[in-house]
C-alpha cells in the first residue's frame, strides 16, 4: 500500500539550532498534513498544505509541499525545549482515502 | 476544534480479558476513527466508527478482536478483546472535519500483563 517515509527518525539538537524533517512518498499525494505528539501527549494538528510548491509559516516553523506533490518539509528555526515531540506527516490514500500517518521524525532538544 | 474525552485514560489489564474504552465529543461529528500507536511507533487506523450501522474495519483488524459501537453521532467504544501483551498499545479516539484534518482524543494508554 502507500507508504510514507520520514527521515531522519531521530534528531537530537541543541537549543537555537535548526531542525528539518522529511517525508518522501513514491506516488503523487492530493494533500499533505504534519501532526506533533508531546511525549506521553497525544497528537495535535499543525497545518494541511494542498498545492504544488505551497510554503507555510507558523512562527518558527516553515512547511513546503514538493513541485511534485511528492514530498514534503518542515523546518524549525532556532528550536527550543517546546518543540521537543514526535513530527508526524499524513495524507489521505488508500481505497478508503483513510488518513495515513508516516513513520515519524523524534527531536530532542538539549537546553 | 471539538473536545473529545477518552475514558479510561490509563489501564493495565490482565490477558485474556476484554476492556471497553469509550469517546465523547461535545458536538455532533459525522466522522469518528480509532487508531492504534505501539510503542515507539506510528499510528495506525483500527477503523472507521459509523453511527447506525457497522465499523468499517482497516486490514489486520476484525470486529471479533476490536468491536466497536457508535450509537449517535457524539458517541463511540472501542472493545479490545481477549487481550494480549501485544495489544499494549495507545488507543486514539479521533474526528474529522469537512477541512480533512483529523483531531485526537487524549489516548488511553492500555498495558497487558
Amino acid at each position: 500500500g502507500q507508504q510514507v517515509m520520514q527521515i531522519p527518525q531521530y534528531q537530537h539538537v541543541q537549543e537555537g539550532e535548526d531542525f528539518t524533517t522529511y517525508c518522501n512518498s513514491s506516488t503523487t499525494l492530493s494533500n499533505i498534513q504534519w501532526y506533533k505528539q508531546r511525549p506521553g501527549g497525544h497528537p495535535v494538528f499543525l497545518i494541511q498544505l494542498v498545492k504544488s510548491g505551497e510554503v507555510k509559516k507558523q512562527k518558527r516553523l516553515t512547511f513546503q509541499f514538493g513541485e511534485a506533490k511528492k514530498n514534503s518539509s518542515l523546518h524549525i528555526t532556532a528550536t527550543q525545549t517546546t518543540d521537543v515531540g514526535t513530527y508526524f506527516c499524513a495524507f489521505h490514500g488508500g481505497a478508503t482515502n483513510k488518513l495515513i500517518f508516516g513513520t515519524g521524525t523524534l527531536l530532542a532538544v538539549q537546553p | 476544534s471539538a473536545v473529545i474525552s477518552q475514558k479510561p485514560s490509563r489501564d493495565i489489564c490482565q490477558r485474556g480479558t476484554s476492556l471497553t474504552i469509550q469517546c465523547q465529543v461535545d458536538s455532533q461529528v459525522t466522522m469518528m476513527f480509532w487508531y492504534r500507536q505501539q510503542p515507539g511507533q506510528s499510528l495506525t487506523l483500527i477503523a472507521t466508527a459509523n453511527q447506525g450501522s457497522e465499523a468499517t474495519y482497516e486490514s489486520g483488524f476484525v470486529i471479533d478482536k476490536f468491536p466497536i459501537s457508535r450509537p449517535n453521532l457524539t458517541f463511540s467504544t472501542l472493545t479490545v478483546s481477549n487481550m494480549s501483551p501485544e495489544d499494549s498499545s495507545i488507543y486514539l479516539c479521533s474526528v474529522g472535519t469537512a477541512g480533512n484534518t483529523i483531531y485526537f482524543g487524549e489516548g488511553s494508554w492500555l498495558t497487558v500483563v
